[in-house]
């Protein structure tokens, strides 16, 4: 089942903060995030693993609360270049405890506008 | 540059034909994965090939298919095209599977007149 994000669009002045969610119904093995600006391809930000562990860029934060299937993206003193559509992908685990190999399950989207 | 190489960038075709599209993972990258974009199914999960073998299958429908080569270079075959196939198709990396970040190809186009 697909992850809800929230909110569906943010608008913001450079310097202010956000915070962007991703809620699963299923239990999940990691979340991952990326950023697509228009016509191009998702880049990577950040990965959050079950039992902590976490990858990715140092300006970027997010958290993962493994109870609740929950994660956010915190997106802080925020620059022009934040501008896109942010989107969490969620691997679920399989009942053994094991993993979906990768396969991802993108939420739908959240558009952040920054403006000058 | 995600290191992830995708030919062709733009594609137009007619219904009823096929068309093959081709990634090539980053140097080192054991995983390939196939993703859907089109604005109303969003970013899809189509498959995913490890060393060479099909490891996950998403909402991929039969008239497609994919393989992964032994150089790790891998093909999706589309066939039979129809208007709703119009969409951007990504293929992606990771360095084995499960928990790794995934890096993403500049994507295929792909126009169905």
């Amino acid at each position: 089942q697909q992850p809800v994000q929230s909110p569906q669009a943010v608008i913001l002045r450079e310097g202010e903060d956000a915070v962007i969610n991703c809620s699963s119904s299923k239990a999940l093995y990691s979340v991952h995030w990326y950023r697509q600006k228009h016509g191009e391809a998702p880049v990577f930000l950040m990965i959050l693993l079950k039992g902590g562990e976490q990858k990715g860029h140092d300006k970027i934060s997010a958290s993962f609360n493994e109870k609740k299937q929950q994660s956010s993206l915190y997106l802080t003193a925020s620059q022009l270049s934040y501008s896109g559509t942010y989107f969490c992908g969620t691997e679920g685990t399989l009942h053994a405890g094991g993993t979906s190999y990768g396969k991802l399950t993108f939420g739908q989207g959240t558009i952040l506008t920054v403006h000058p | 540059d995600s290191g992830v190489t995708q030919t062709p960038k733009h594609l137009i075709t007619a219904t009823g034909q096929r068309v093959t599209l081709r990634c090539s993972p980053r140097s080192g990258d054991l995983s390939v994965y196939w993703y859907q974009q089109s604005l109303d199914q969003g970013l899809q999960f189509l498959i995913q090939y490890y060393n060479g073998e099909e490891r996950a299958k998403g909402n991929i429908l039969e008239r497609f298919s994919a393989q992964q080569f032994p150089d790790l270079h891998s093909e999706l075959n589309l066939s039979s095209l129809e208007l709703g196939d119009s969409a951007l198709y990504f293929c992606a990396s990771s360095a084995s599977g499960s928990g790794d970040e995934q890096y993403f190809g500049p994507g295929t186009r792909l126009t169905v007149t």
